[in-house]
Parts: C-alpha cells; structure tokens; sequence
C-alpha cells in the first residue's frame, strides 16, 4: 500500500513555541491531505484539509491561525502549531488521499507535548 | 450529530473464531465505506473497504458486508489471531476527493 511518513514521531516543546510537523507521501503524489487529531481513547477529529497549491479548509471549531497548514508540494503538507499550550498537546495524525478517489493513507502519527 | 456510529466500544473473541464489528451510518449520501484498524501510537492502517454499489467484500480474512437498507456495515475477520487484536474504525465517504467521518471505534481483543 501507500506509504506516508510523519517527522517528528515525538516532540516535546515549551508553551509559547512553535511546532512544525512534516506529512510526505513516500511513493505516491497527494493532491489532498487531510491533518486529523485524536484525544486519548477518542476517535479521529478532523482538523483540516490541505490541498496542494491552494489554502487548507479548516473544521468548524479549529484556529487556522493557531493550526498554519502549509500544502506546497504534491507529497508534503506541513502542520504548524503555533503559540503551543499545554491543552494542545495531543497525538496528530496526517493522510494523504490517491488521485483515484476514496482511500486515505495514514501517517504514523505525531506525539505532541506542551510543558 | 454522529453521522457514523460503532456501538460496541470494545470486542473480546476467542483465537480462531469469527470476529463481527458492526458500525452504523446515518446519512444515505455515503457512497463509499472503509475500515481501518489502528494500535496505540501509531496511525490507522487501511484494511477494506466498499462501495455503496456492492453489499459485500472480500479479501483474504476479512469482508465487509454493506446493508444500505438498514445503514449498516459490518467486518467479518476470520479466523481471528492474537495480531487483530487493536482499535478498528469504519469510516465514510459521500464522494471520491472528500473526507472520511469516522465511526468511535471498536477495541477487539483476541485471546490466545
């Protein structure tokens, strides 16, 4: 199947920093990304959806001043947390979808913590 | 409003028999359903999936089977292994390009 990656698996940052999380599809071109984010025991909440070459489209309820998602090549979409908390720490999870349509491939996912 | 239902939060099931995880949906302008199954720490891994054209799918131990009438799917994995043992997510879709809305998810556990 398709392959997606995600760096860092692990980062811990201090509240007021910045965080960048890179998604790459490995062998496949994305035209679409989708960032999801999931609380512990809790299903996917969708963040956003990224497309290549133009601005993501955020969920209701989600800052996209706060989530700065940042499409600019068919196998990167890149997820910045801003001005992090504490409540943001959270597990952060990336898929790319293939030209054909339905499937979504996932990432290995992100573990954010906020100090 | 939960577009995308699995009622049952967890699943114990002897190694070897059948597995069923159930998951309910109620907006008839899903077209295209899928499974995922997913371990602590890691993201979901793609397992089958359906269109709404067909009511059943098969590959190799698992198969979906989809009742549009009664806005209800369900994966079969059989015979069961210790390895299914994670959280499974059905998920769906109302067009190709679009996002998925996932179910709650379901624990199977598959005891040796």
């Amino acid at each position: 199947g398709a392959v997606v990656s995600q760096h860092p698996s692990r980062v811990i940052c201090k509240s007021g920093t910045s965080v960048k999380i890179e998604c790459r599809s490995l062998d496949f071109q994305a035209t679409t990304m989708f960032w999801y984010r999931q609380f512990p025991k809790q299903s996917l909440m969708l963040m956003a959806t990224s497309n290549e070459g133009s601005k993501a489209t955020y969920e209701q309820g989600v800052e996209k001043d706060k989530f700065l998602i940042n499409h600019a090549s068919l196998t990167l979409s890149t997820l910045t947390v801003t001005s992090a908390h504490p409540e943001d720490s959270s597990f952060y999870i990336c898929s790319a979808m293939l030209t054909s349509g339905y499937e979504q491939y996932f990432g290995p996912g992100t573990r954010l913590t906020v100090t | 409003d939960q577009q995308v239902k699995q009622n049952s939060p967890s699943l114990s099931v002897q190694e070897g028999r059948i597995s069923i995880l159930n998951c309910d949906y109620t907006n008839s302008m899903f077209d295209y359903f899928l499974w995922y199954k997913k371990y602590p720490a890691e993201g979901p891994t793609f397992l089958i999936s359906i269109s709404s054209i067909k009511d059943k799918n098969e590959d190799g131990r698992f198969t979906v089977f989809l009742n549009k009438s009664a806005k209800h799917l369900s994966l079969h994995i059989v015979p069961s292994q210790p390895g299914d043992s994670a959280v499974y997510f059905c998920a769906a879709s109302t067009n190709a390009g679009n996002m998925l809305t996932f179910g709650g998810g379901t624990r199977l556990m598959v005891k040796p």
